[in-house]
């Protein structure tokens, strides 16, 4: 069963800590996303990656950095967190253009 | 940045009715996919579209992406509350990368 596994499903951060949230992939997909989800916004690609090593800035990269060192495994790093980064965050992988994304379940983050 | 706008963004309807979803965008994808999320899970794919005028059909759900490759829409005839749920287009940029960008989604509430 192919599967996206994010590292935790709910957590709470203090404003100014740094975060990271941890996404692995076990399906050698190219290309992963991290993308935040709030309510009547839809999902807004935050980062996204084609190879190891590669990063291109989504649509909202501010507050935001991104690690792929290997190719299962992206990580979404928030360098000094704030309450308007408390959100649903949602990581994803897919082989190629027009090919399923396949979802994580996703990490409530809150920040207070 | 490219745009997905869907309308509408909440639809709240009787068992047995047909509704129709919409997915716009000035931007040309070179293909178009739907998803559907249901409560704390990751969104999942329902389906691609690629040609534009290309129509698909699964069950009850019938899937068009325009002729210009901009907008996509999704017809359900005689809705289940099984359809419930939270209904994503997503658009894939075509390109050296494989930005995926998704749409602000429908919220589908459908009343036994």
């Amino acid at each position: 069963d192919v599967k996206v596994t994010q590292s935790s499903r709910y957590l709470v951060k203090r404003t100014g800590e740094k975060v990271f949230l941890e996404c692995v992939q076990d399906m050698d997909h190219e290309n992963m996303f991290w993308y935040r989800q709030d309510p009547g916004l839809g999902l807004r690609l935050i980062y996204f990656s084609y190879d190891v090593k590669m990063k291109e800035k989504g649509d909202i990269p501010e507050g935001y950095s991104v690690s792929r060192e290997k190719k299962e495994r992206f990580s979404l790093i928030l360098e000094s967190a704030s309450t308007n980064q408390t959100s649903m965050y949602l990581c994803a992988s897919r082989s190629g253009q027009g090919g399923e994304a396949f979802f994580g379940q996703g990490t409530r983050l809150t920040v207070v | 940045t490219q745009l997905l706008e869907q309308s509408p963004q909440f639809l709240s309807i009787q068992e047995g009715e047909n509704l129709t979803v919409y997915c716009n965008s000035s931007s040309v994808f070179s293909s178009l996919q739907w998803y559907r999320q249901e409560p704390g899970e990751g969104p999942v794919l329902l389906v691609t579209v690629v040609t534009g005028g290309e129509v698909k059909k699964l069950k009850r759900l019938t899937f068009q992406f325009g002729d210009a490759r901009k907008d996509s829409s999704l017809h359900i005839t005689a809705a289940q509350p099984g359809d419930t749920g939270l209904y994503l287009c997503a658009g894939s940029v075509g390109g050296a990368t494989n930005k995926l960008i998704f749409g602000t989604g429908t919220l589908l509430a459908v009343q036994p």
